[in-house]
C-alpha cells in the first residue's frame, strides 16, 4: 500500500522568508509519480508540479523549488521569499504506476503567510 | 482552458434526504474521481469511473453510489444523507495516462443537519 506523510500541519512565516513543505512517501513500487497541489482558500486544487521516480533532477521554477530525494523518499517543496499569496493548503500526492485509479494524497500543510 | 465545474459550491440537507452532487469536465478525459476531503485527513477517494457506467470502489464508498452515463458527468449519490456526511467533495478528471494529474473541481460544501 502507499502512503504520504506530511508532517507539518500548519506552518506560519513572515513574508520575505523563505519555507520548505517536507513530503515523506511510501511504495514498493519502482516506477511512480510524485505531485504537489495547491489548494488557496477559493478550495479549487492547483496542480504544481509532477515527477516520476526516474527523474531525480531538482526544479526550480520561479520562486518554487522541488527537491527529490529517492535515497529518503523525499518531495520537498520549498518557496522562496514567500508571499501573502502563497497562504493555502499544500498537498502532496503519489501514484504508482499502472494505475490510473487514484493518487494517494498527504494529509495536507496550512501555510500562512504573515504580512 | 480546462474546466471541471461541480453544481454546487454550499449545500445543505437534512439527515435521511437524498443527495446528488453533479461533476461535469469538458476535457474529454477517460477518468473521473470523487473525493472528499476533511481536516487532518487529506483528502479521500470514495469512488472513481474509466469509463461511461464504468466505476470502482475507492477507499471510502461506505454510504455513497455514483453514475456515470456520459463521458463528461460524474454524480455522486447520497442515498440517505448523515451528518458524518458532512464534508468537503471535490470531484476531478484525468486522462487515461496515469502520469498526468488530475484536474479539480471548486468543491461542494456539505453540510447535513
Amino acid at each position: 500500500a502507499q502512503k504520504v506523510t506530511q508532517a507539518q500541519t500548519e506552518i506560519s512565516v513572515v513574508e520575505k522568508e523563505d519555507v520548505t513543505l517536507d513530503c515523506v512517501y511510501e511504495t514498493r513500487d519502482t516506477t511512480y509519480y510524485l505531485f504537489w497541489y495547491k489548494q488557496p482558500p477559493s478550495g479549487e486544487l492547483v496542480f504544481l508540479i509532477r515527477r516520476n521516480s526516474f527523474d531525480e533532477q531538482n526544479e526550480i521554477s520561479g520562486r518554487y523549488s522541488w527537491n527529490f530525494q529517492k535515497s529518503t523518499s523525499s518531495f520537498n517543496f520549498t518557496i522562496t521569499a514567500s508571499q501573502v499569496v502563497d497562504s493555502a493548503v499544500y498537498f502532496c500526492a503519489l501514484r504508482i504506476s499502472g494505475s490510473a485509479r487514484q493518487l494517494t494524497f498527504g494529509s495536507g500543510t496550512q501555510l500562512t503567510v504573515l504580512p | 482552458d480546462v474546466k471541471v465545474t461541480q453544481s454546487s459550491r454550499y449545500l445543505v440537507k437534512r439527515t435521511g434526504e437524498k443527495v446528488f452532487l453533479e461533476c461535469v469536465q469538458d476535457m474529454d478525459h477517460e477518468n473521473m474521481f470523487w473525493y472528499r476531503q476533511d481536516p487532518g485527513l487529506g483528502l479521500r477517494l470514495i469512488y472513481f469511473s474509466y469509463d461511461v457506467k464504468m466505476k470502482e470502489k475507492g477507499d471510502i464508498p461506505e454510504g455513497y453510489s455514483v453514475s456515470r452515463e456520459k463521458k463528461e458527468r460524474f454524480s455522486l449519490i447520497l442515498e440517505s444523507a448523515s451528518t458524518n456526511q458532512t464534508s468537503m467533495y471535490l470531484c476531478a478528471s484525468s486522462p487515461m495516462t496515469n502520469y498526468n494529474e488530475q484536474f479539480f473541481g471548486p468543491g461542494t460544501r456539505l453540510t447535513v443537519l
